[in-house]
């Protein structure tokens, strides 16, 4: 079945750092790609997403490509600030036999200190 | 417009109780899924409804229930509480049925004692 591999966390940075938060998945088909992302206390907000190979999503000076070869979807911010705080979430849906529904990773907590 | 609503927020139980969790869709979307998340971890799909027909169902026992109205809004059923249902359940709406962006609502965090 369809699975989400993201790297371990938690991931402290200094602001201004450059970010990476590494997915990779493992799919049965052409998968869409997504991260989102997760604020203390509440729901899961979209951030970006990619529907096919070498499409890169970005949003909010976060970016991801989607590369089918290696089968990754990394998250990637130039300049993070501390608001960028939170748990993000790499996850797929499509593919065979799963179908629309989303299939997440374990999520990876940033903290990005002033 | 509205995002995706859910009611109530929060919710204690005990054992053994049953409960129901409900969600508003976005206006004009058809689909709705429902997700647990148990803390520290990314949610899991629990079910898929889409024009009032169950499309998908995850790895839940049938203690889990759920249903959509004519209006596409849903009820998530839980009977007979374990300790371990103790999670932020998440509702997510779509247009249809296909591979779409999905997009979620607050969540209903329960506790179960």
């Amino acid at each position: 079945g369809n699975s989400v591999t993201q790297m371990e966390g938690p991931v402290t940075l200094s602001e201004e750092a450059f970010l990476t938060i590494n997915c990779t998945y493992t799919a049965t088909g052409y998968p869409s790609l997504f991260w989102y992302v997760q604020y203390p206390g509440e729901g899961l907000q979209l951030l970006l997403k990619a529907t096919k190979a070498d499409d890169k999503g970005s949003n909010k000076g976060f970016e991801a490509t989607y590369r089918k070869e290696t089968t990754s979807f990394h998250l990637e911010k130039g300049s993070v600030q501390v608001s960028d705080s939170a748990v993000y979430f790499c996850a797929l849906s499509g593919g065979s036999p799963s179908g629309s529904r989303l299939t997440f990773g374990e999520g990876t907590q940033l903290t990005v200190n002033p | 417009d509205a995002g995706v609503t859910q009611s109530p927020t929060h919710l204690i139980k005990t054992r053994g109780q049953h409960v129901t969790l409900r969600c508003s869709p976005i206006s004009g979307h058809k689909s709705v899924s429902w997700y647990q998340q148990v803390l520290g971890q990314g949610p899991q799909f629990i079910f898929q409804y889409y024009e009032k027909e169950e499309r998908g169902r995850g790895n839940f026992p049938d203690r889990f229930s759920a249903r959509q109205f004519p209006n596409y809004s849903s009820e998530l059923n839980v009977n007979a509480l374990l300790l371990g249902d103790s999670a932020l359940y998440l509702c997510a709406s779509k247009p249809g049925q296909i591979q779409e962006t999905q997009y979620f609502g607050p969540g209903t965090r329960l506790l179960v004692l």
